[in-house]
């Protein structure tokens, strides 16, 4: 079935480094793809998406890039920032299937 | 002006007890949802309703029963509570079916058993 693997945390940076989540999902369909962020205590907010092939999406100063060679969605940020501490979640959806969430990634930041 | 709301956003109860969670949308959206969050963040749908309609249900006891009085409002009624039914329920909203629209949560109901 359909579904998404993202790399296991927690991951710990210190301020200004690069960060790299990497997200795989399967191919059947033609997905979107998301990535999620959750904050401590609060829901889930959209961070980006990309619908087809070769979209990138980019929000705050992440970016991740759609691969369909590769079926992959790596969220990346040149630069980390104590805010950015959070559960970062990558997610697929295609036609009328359900959203399905990758078991998300902690990052902690700290200065 | 919150988008996707949920009361309460904690709930302590005993076992065996029946409970419900709200949730509103002012989105103008569709299609809502209903997920749940393990303690160890894993996130599962459990319900989708398209315009007052069941569309997805899946492997949920049927202690758990969404209604959705209104395409803004889809509620989850939870009997005979039990241990393992204590996580954090996200309420989510989209504009269409489960296809290609972001989705947009609430806040989170966190359920706690005893």
């Amino acid at each position: 079935g359909d579904s998404v693997t993202q790399m296991e945390g927690p991951v710990t940076l210190s301020e200004e480094a690069f960060l790299t989540i990497n997200c795989t999902y399967t191919a059947t369909g033609y997905p979107s793809l998301f990535w999620y962020v959750q904050y401590p205590g609060e829901g889930l907010q959209l961070l980006l998406k990309a619908t087809k092939a070769d979209d990138k999406g980019s929000n705050k100063g992440f970016e991740a890039t759609y691969r369909k060679e590769t079926t992959s969605f790596h969220l990346e940020k040149g630069s980390v920032q104590v805010s950015d501490s959070a559960v970062y979640f990558c997610a697929r959806v295609s036609g009328n299937t359900p959203l399905v969430f990758g078991k998300g990634t902690r990052l902690s930041v700290i200065a | 002006d919150t988008a996707v709301s949920q009361t309460p956003k904690y709930l302590v109860t005993q076992m065996g007890n029946d409970k419900s969670i709200k949730c509103e949308q002012n989105l103008g959206h569709d299609t809502m949802y209903w997920y749940k969050q393990d303690s160890k963040k894993f996130l599962k749908i459990m319900f989708s309703y398209n315009n007052k309609e069941l569309i997805i249900n899946e492997t949920v006891p049927n202690r758990f029963s969404p209604k959705s009085p209104d395409k803004a409002h889809l509620n989850l009624h939870i009997n005979s509570l039990e241990l393992g039914d204590s996580a954090v329920y996200f309420c989510a909203s989209s504009q269409a079916g489960a296809g290609q629209e972001t989705q947009y949560f609430g806040p989170g109901t966190r359920l706690l058993v005893l």
